[in-house]
């Protein structure tokens, strides 16, 4: 199946501060998506992005997926953008299965 | 509509008994999936159905296991005999059939004691 890599893996952020999380993935895809997971549990939409550059509010996201990777940019980070990132795939020809992976654990401080 | 609702929210249970989960998706959304996760890693597909017909079922999906959408609306996923290994978190999520975008429910916590 296709391989989905997030990285860093975890990351702790003083308030105010940009980040850049990146997922790299091993196939050609149909759709992918960025989720927020709160400490409850809830995963949350942040983009459907296959490919382009998407904005909203503080967070942007970019997918090349000629070079199989996608960015998730968040700028002047708040405490409450505190949880995991996880980029999720559908593999190009495959059944709408989508694949996620590990994340990436945020820890914003005031 | 208020997006995807699971329930219970939270299940303790013993070993070697049965547990219920329903998941009710949004209304107009024929896409029904089940993924479980576990601390530290991502969900993992468990099986999905469009409309009442489960078409994927992952190796993941033991004997133990059962999922049914009989009116293609509401799902149930069924976990007989317990073990301590199911425990996990169960999240259901929905899409149109296009499966474009999928959005979440907040998911049923298991402990199995």
């Amino acid at each position: 199946g296709i391989q989905v890599e997030q990285s860093p893996p975890d990351l702790i952020l003083q308030e105010g501060a940009n980040s850049t999380l990146r997922c790299n993935f091993s196939d050609s895809v149909n759709n992918l998506q960025w989720f927020h997971q709160n400490p409850w549990g809830q995963l949350i939409n942040l983009f459907y992005i296959p490919s382009g550059t998407k904005q909203n509010g503080r967070l942007s996201a970019t997918t090349v997926a000629t070079e199989r990777y996608s960015l998730l940019y968040i700028s002047s980070s708040q405490t409450t953008d505190s949880g995991v990132y996880f980029c999720a795939v559908e593999r190009k020809g495959g059944s709408y299965i989508p694949t996620f992976g590990r994340g990436t654990s945020l820890i914003v401080h005031p | 509509d208020t997006g995807v609702s699971q329930n219970p929210r939270h299940k303790i249970t013993k070993r070697g008994q049965n547990v219920t989960f329903r998941c009710d998706p949004i209304s107009e959304h024929n896409r029904l999936y089940w993924y479980r996760q576990t601390l530290g890693q991502g969900p993992e597909f468990l099986t999905y159905f469009q409309n009442e017909a489960q078409l994927e079922k992952s190796r993941l999906l033991s004997d133990r296991f059962s999922a049914e959408r009989p009116k293609g609306s509401f799902s149930t996923l069924e976990i007989q005999r317990t073990e301590q290994g199911d425990s996990a978190m169960y999240l259901c999520a929905s899409s149109t059939v296009l499966g474009y975008e999928q959005y979440f429910g907040p998911g049923t916590r298991l402990t199995v004691t």
